[in-house]
């Protein structure tokens, strides 16, 4: 069974640019969360989809950030415009079941906005 | 509200010798618990997982992590260290269904160093 996986892996832009990432789930998980962990921090929730339907998106920072589901399968999160608090490495997990059920996460992009 | 503390930053043991990383977690609710690993440039990967069946929870790779209600506690442990343990851990628990984000609440990880 293949794993999470995101692209990309690195990505390095400039203040003011639009990133955008992306999340393969594992086939059959109908639930898709999205991580952060910027320099020196834990690694913080941003938001949480079931199927194609955002579930919970409280710990998204702001409205520079848009996230997507369509037609639940993969997901993207924009950021736009970029700003230098926005570095860090974003993570993806998915998992079968919800609350509470092990979630598994891909490796991570790293963003840099320079 | 959830939130979980690592005691240590960083933890540095000899090879061959006991693994010990410290966890305390506060939870309303009857939390599931976890810890995962990230080794150099690698995604996060699951070690264990309590929910509530048994209280000592053997995962891969030797570890294990023992569940205590009455110290809030969930301590990451392995008898014989090697090197390949080096790597960053991270403790962390979910609410499940009991309120709260869905997410789940990691603590700030510790760097487990492997002296030859």
């Amino acid at each position: 069974e293949a794993g999470v996986t995101q692209f990309p892996s690195h990505s390095v832009i400039e203040k003011g640019q639009t990133v955008t990432l992306r999340c393969d789930p594992i086939s059959g998980h109908d639930n898709l969360y999205w991580y952060r962990r910027v320099m020196g921090k834990e690694i913080k929730f941003l938001l949480h989809f079931v199927k194609e339907s955002k579930q919970d998106e409280s710990g998204m920072p702001n409205n520079r950030f848009l996230a997507e589901r369509t037609g639940g399968t993969y997901s993207t999160l924009k950021v736009q415009p970029a700003e230098l608090e926005d570095s860090g490495v974003y993570f993806c997990a998915s998992s079968r079941r919800g609350a509470g059920d092990t979630q598994y996460f891909g490796p991570g992009t790293r963003l840099t906005v320079l | 509200a959830q939130s979980v503390t690592q005691l240590d930053s960083h933890v540095s043991v000899s090879e061959g010798t006991p693994v010990l990383l410290r966890c305390n977690y506060s939870s309303s609710y009857s939390p599931s618990l976890f810890w995962y690993v990230q080794h150099p440039n690698k995604g996060l990967q699951l070690l264990l997982k309590y929910t509530s069946a048994a209280t000592l929870v053997k995962g891969i790779n030797g570890f294990e992590a023992e569940f205590k209600k009455s110290e809030t506690s969930f301590h990451l442990t392995k008898p014989s260290a090697h090197m390949s343990d080096a790597a960053e851990y991270f403790c962390v628990v979910s609410e499940g269904d009991g309120g709260g984000a869905d997410g789940l609440t990691f603590g700030k990880g510790t760097h487990l160093i492997i002296q030859p």
